[in-house]
């Protein structure tokens, strides 16, 4: 069975600050994770994939993480927030024995001050 | 950039009473998903599609749901007898191959009185 952790249902920050949105996964196969947003009143849009091949992985508006097999982890990170990237954040995980369903973390609403 | 489509955007109907909630994936991918999110919670994983058969399906996915490709571009999720707790919102989501990332559609919210 595979299951996601987000560490903090909500999260705050301020314009300029460090993002950092915490996600760990339990898996008994070596996992595929992603990291979608969600803003509000719209879908989930992909911000960015681990599939098994460079462990730092870039995505889209600045974002990134970083997979530690040795913590279970697939941290999200951006350097400098910004307004715009006030929205909702998930993690997934799905495995070679999963049929790719995605499970998913509960989420974490990221608040950005100004 | 091609992306999923799903209507309606948004469906109240009273419980009981039988829902079609429509998608249109991407036109070339092979792979087709239904999720939902209860408001406040997590999203979830319904059923997965695949060769014109379900390939896996959740718990919550019972009897009284159902899904189904009637043509070449649109895919279905039918509640036969809603029930209040079925109220959420519902995504449908698409891949060309497998462990490619899915891309969602914008979900209908359902609402059932």
């Amino acid at each position: 069975a595979q299951s996601v952790t987000q560490l903090g249902s909500h999260v705050s920050v301020s314009e300029g600050a460090l993002v950092l949105l915490r996600c760990n996964y339990s898996s008994s196969v070596p996992p595929y994770l992603f990291w979608y947003v969600q803003y509000p009143n719209q879908g989930l849009q992909l911000l960015l994939k681990y599939t098994s091949a460079a462990t730092l992985v870039k995505g889209i508006n600045g974002f990134e993480a970083e997979f530690k097999k040795s913590e279970t982890s697939f941290h999200l990170t951006k350097p400098s927030a910004h307004m715009s990237d006030a929205a909702e954040y998930f993690c997934a995980v799905t495995s070679n024995n999963a049929g790719n369903m995605l499970t998913f973390g509960g989420g974490t609403r990221l608040m950005v001050k100004p | 950039e091609p992306e999923v489509t799903q209507t309606p955007s948004h469906q109240v109907t009273q419980m009981g009473q039988e829902v079609i909630l429509r998608c249109v994936p991407i036109s070339n991918h092979l792979y087709f998903y239904w999720y939902r999110q209860i408001l406040g919670q997590k999203v979830e994983f319904l059923v997965s599609f695949y060769n014109n058969e379900i390939s896996e399906k959740s718990e919550i996915f019972d009897d009284q749901f159902s899904v189904e490709r009637p043509d070449g571009s649109n895919f279905t999720l039918k509640i036969r007898s809603t029930k209040l707790e079925d109220s959420a919102m519902y995504f449908c989501a698409s891949i060309l191959r497998i462990f490619y990332e899915q891309y969602f559609g914008p979900g209908t919210r359902l609402t059932v009185t």
